[in-house]
């Protein structure tokens, strides 16, 4: 079994300052992670994926995220953020191997940047 | 050219009426998912089919039958529909192998039920 926990449900922020959205999991297999962005009324797009290698990931749009395996954490940020980041935020886990998709998301973070 | 289409994006409909959500992929992939996002924004996997085939059943009710005639549509016909459905339904597809992945996903279907 598995859980997501991201542990701010709504971020404020302002233009250009920097942000860091937080995402921990439990997992008693290894998993693959993904942070996923949902602009309002609109689909899931995937900003970036953590598989294997440098613990560091870039995404889209200028975020990057970081794992890490000691404190089962996968935190997003961004330096700088822009007024057109305002979303919903979604950290995902999904266990190595053929799972079929069966993605394990957290309940979202709402990042709203003002001017 | 949208990777994964879903029609209709709205539908407002009353309980006990039958409805469908239809979806297409233009990706090659050949796994298709149904994916729930309720009313606190929570999602969370219904189905999951692999070239026509049914994969994964997440203990929904038999009220929501998929069905996909080639590995390229996933519709899901829902009977019967309760005040307790209305959410946000994505469909989304991968193509098969390792769960690393990307799992894309269509835009949505808002279904409301009065």
């Amino acid at each position: 079994a598995q859980s997501v926990t991201q542990l701010d449900s709504q971020v404020p922020v302002f233009e250009e300052a920097p942000v860091e959205l937080r995402c921990n999991y439990s997992s008693s297999v290894s998993v693959y992670l993904f942070w996923y962005v949902q602009y309002p009324n609109q689909g899931l797009q995937l900003l970036l994926k953590y598989l294997s290698g440098s613990t560091l990931v870039k995404g889209i749009n200028g975020f990057e995220a970081e794992f890490n395996k000691s404190q089962t954490s996968f935190h997003l940020r961004k330096p700088s953020v822009h007024i057109s980041d305002t979303a919903e935020y979604f950290c995902a886990v999904i266990s190595r191997g053929t799972s079929y998709g069966k993605l394990t998301f957290g309940q979202g973070t709402i990042l709203t940047v003002h001017p | 050219d949208t990777a994964v289409s879903q029609t209709p994006k709205y539908l407002v409909t009353q309980m006990g009426n039958d409805k469908s959500i239809k979806c297409e992929q233009n990706l090659g992939h050949d796994t298709m998912y149904w994916y729930k996002q309720d009313s606190k924004k929570f999602l969370k996997i219904m189905f999951s089919y692999n070239n026509k085939e049914l994969i994964i059943n997440e203990t929904v009710p038999n009220r929501f039958s998929p069905k996909s005639p080639d590995k390229a549509h996933l519709n899901l016909h829902i009977n019967s529909l309760e005040l307790g459905d209305s959410a946000v339904y994505f469909c989304a597809s991968s193509p098969l192998g390792t769960s690393g992945n990307t799992i894309y996903f269509g835009e949505g279907s808002w279904l409301t039920v009065v």
